[in-house]
């Protein structure tokens, strides 16, 4: 049982680059989300997906894709990388019950040069 | 105002000794709340739900103050160990999955 699986863990990418963030969850949870924590700051929503076909955008959405095919998977697309891009990216995921907590991936580790 | 606000610290206390810190939400219909631990930009691990009655998890104690809009957690006999960023978090609407976030307050336990 792996919980939330992210992939990579680490990245760096050059300016104009594009490139995909795997999350994958084995939980069955219908909540996922991204979140981008910079240095100092709090952790902020870029998207989020209340089940399979359904996505939202959060607090900072701009610059980066999302879609949900399937209760498993949510993967996060950066189209053209920007050096304000580069973060850590965590994907969490919750049941729908109330008192549901998140549950994070180990993080991607992003890099624009 | 924002939804979830934390005094950032740091704490910094000896091993041994008990530290406590608040967290304030803005929304007053807010349900469920929880204490995270995140370790030097870790991913955020789950510490404790946080129930109307207050509850306790060994050394750790949480409270909730509805009339005031706050949570607390407190430590006792500290370890090393402890030191980390401890994350507030609150699901302010009842219809909404999305959790908001304080910005975490830094403890440091020194020997």
């Amino acid at each position: 049982n792996a919980g939330v699986t992210q992939t990579p863990k680490f990245q760096v990418l050059k300016t104009g680059q594009s490139m995909t963030l795997q999350c994958a969850q084995d939980m069955n949870h219908e909540y996922m989300s991204w979140y981008r924590q910079d240095p100092g700051m709090g952790l902020r929503l870029i998207h989020y997906s209340v089940g399979a076909g359904i996505t939202d955008q959060g607090e900072v959405p701009n610059g980066y894709n999302v879609s949900r095919s399937t209760t498993e998977d949510f993967p996060l697309r950066l189209l053209s990388a920007a050096p304000s891009q580069t973060s850590v990216y965590f994907c969490a995921v919750r049941d729908r019950a109330l008192a549901s907590p998140l549950h994070f991936g180990n993080g991607t580790r992003l890099t624009v040069t | 105002r924002k939804e979830v606000e934390q005094d950032p610290g740091p704490f910094n206390v000896p091993e041994g000794a008990t530290v406590a810190f608040n967290c304030t939400y803005s929304n007053s219909a807010s349900q469920s709340f929880f204490w995270y631990r995140q370790d030097c930009r870790k991913e955020p691990k789950l510490l404790m739900s946080v129930y109307s009655s207050g509850n306790e998890d060994g050394r750790f104690t949480a409270q909730l103050n509805r009339a005031s809009q706050y949570i607390s957690l407190l430590i006792r006999d500290s370890k090393l160990s402890d030191s980390a960023t401890y994350l507030c978090v609150v699901n302010q609407n009842i219809n909404d999955y999305k959790l908001s976030f304080g910005a975490g307050t830094t403890v440091t336990v020194r020997a």
